[in-house]
C-alpha cells in the first residue's frame, strides 16, 4: 500500500495569486496523479506528473496554469497559478504502486476570494 | 459527455433500509472499480470487478458487473450512518483513472 500526504491541508488565497501544494509518498510508486473536485461533485483528472519530464495533462486543463513538477519517485507538486474564485475546489494528489494499486491524498481545500 | 453515468446522483435514507446505486456506460470495460470517499479524505477502494456477470460481497455491500461489461452496481443492505459518503465508480483508461459522476449517500440514524 502506499500513504499519500499533502500540504497545505487547505488555504484561502487572494485571487491573482498562486498556491503550491506539495504532494509525498512514502513508497516508490510508479505513477502520480493529480485531480480536481469541485464542491459536491465527482474527481477530474488534471493531469499524470512525469518524473523527469513535463506533466500529461488532460483536456482543459494547461501548463500555464496547473505547472507540476515530479523531481522523483516519491514527490510532487502542483501550482494553481493567477487563482480566480473559479479555482476554488480540493485538489487531490493519487499514486500507483508496481502492482496497480491506486491511492489517494487527503486532499487540499482550496478557497479563492 | 460523463464516460460513466452514475444514479442516483443523491439519496437520503433511513437507517436500515436497503438501495441500489448504479454506474452505467456505453463503453466496454475490461474491469471496474467502486470507491467511496468521506469528508475530508480521498477516495478508498472498495472493490475491483472484472469479468461480466461477477458477483462480489463485501459485508452488507453487494457489487455486481454486467455481463457485457458497460455497467455495475451497488447494493447496501441494512444501511448503516457510517456508510454515508460519497460512491464513485471508476475504469482504468489508458492507466490513468476516470471516476463515474458520484452518488453521495446520507444514512439517517
Amino acid at each position: 500500500s502506499a500513504v499519500i500526504s499533502q500540504k497545505p491541508s487547505r488555504d484561502i488565497c487572494q485571487r491573482g495569486t498562486s498556491l503550491t501544494i506539495q504532494c509525498q509518498v512514502d513508497s516508490q510508486v510508479t505513477m502520480m496523479f493529480w485531480y480536481r473536485q469541485q464542491p459536491g461533485q465527482s474527481l477530474t483528472l488534471i493531469a499524470t506528473a512525469n518524473q523527469g519530464s513535463e506533466a500529461t495533462y488532460e483536456s482543459g486543463f494547461v501548463i500555464d496554469k496547473f505547472p507540476i513538477s515530479r523531481p522523483n519517485l516519491t514527490f510532487s507538486t502542483l501550482t494553481v497559478s493567477n487563482m480566480s474564485p473559479e479555482d476554488s475546489s480540493i485538489y487531490l494528489c493519487s499514486a500507483r504502486t508496481p502492482i496497480d494499486e491506486q491511492f489517494f491524498g487527503p486532499g487540499t481545500r482550496l478557497t479563492v476570494l | 459527455t460523463q464516460l460513466l453515468e452514475q444514479s442516483p446522483q443523491f439519496l437520503s435514507i433511513q437507517e436500515g433500509e436497503n438501495l441500489t446505486v448504479y454506474c452505467n456506460s456505453s463503453s466496454v470495460f475490461s474491469s471496474l472499480q467502486w470507491y467511496r470517499q468521506e469528508p475530508g479524505e480521498g477516495p478508498v477502494l472498495l472493490v475491483t470487478v472484472v469479468t461480466g456477470g461477477e458477483v462480489k460481497k463485501l459485508k452488507r455491500l453487494t457489487f455486481q458487473f454486467g455481463d457485457a461489461r458497460k455497467d455495475s452496481s451497488l447494493h447496501i443492505t441494512a444501511a448503516q450512518p457510517g456508510d454515508t459518503g460519497l460512491y464513485l465508480c471508476a475504469v482504468d483508461s489508458s492507466y490513468k483513472l476516470i471516476f463515474g459522476s458520484g452518488t453521495r449517500l446520507l444514512v439517517r440514524p
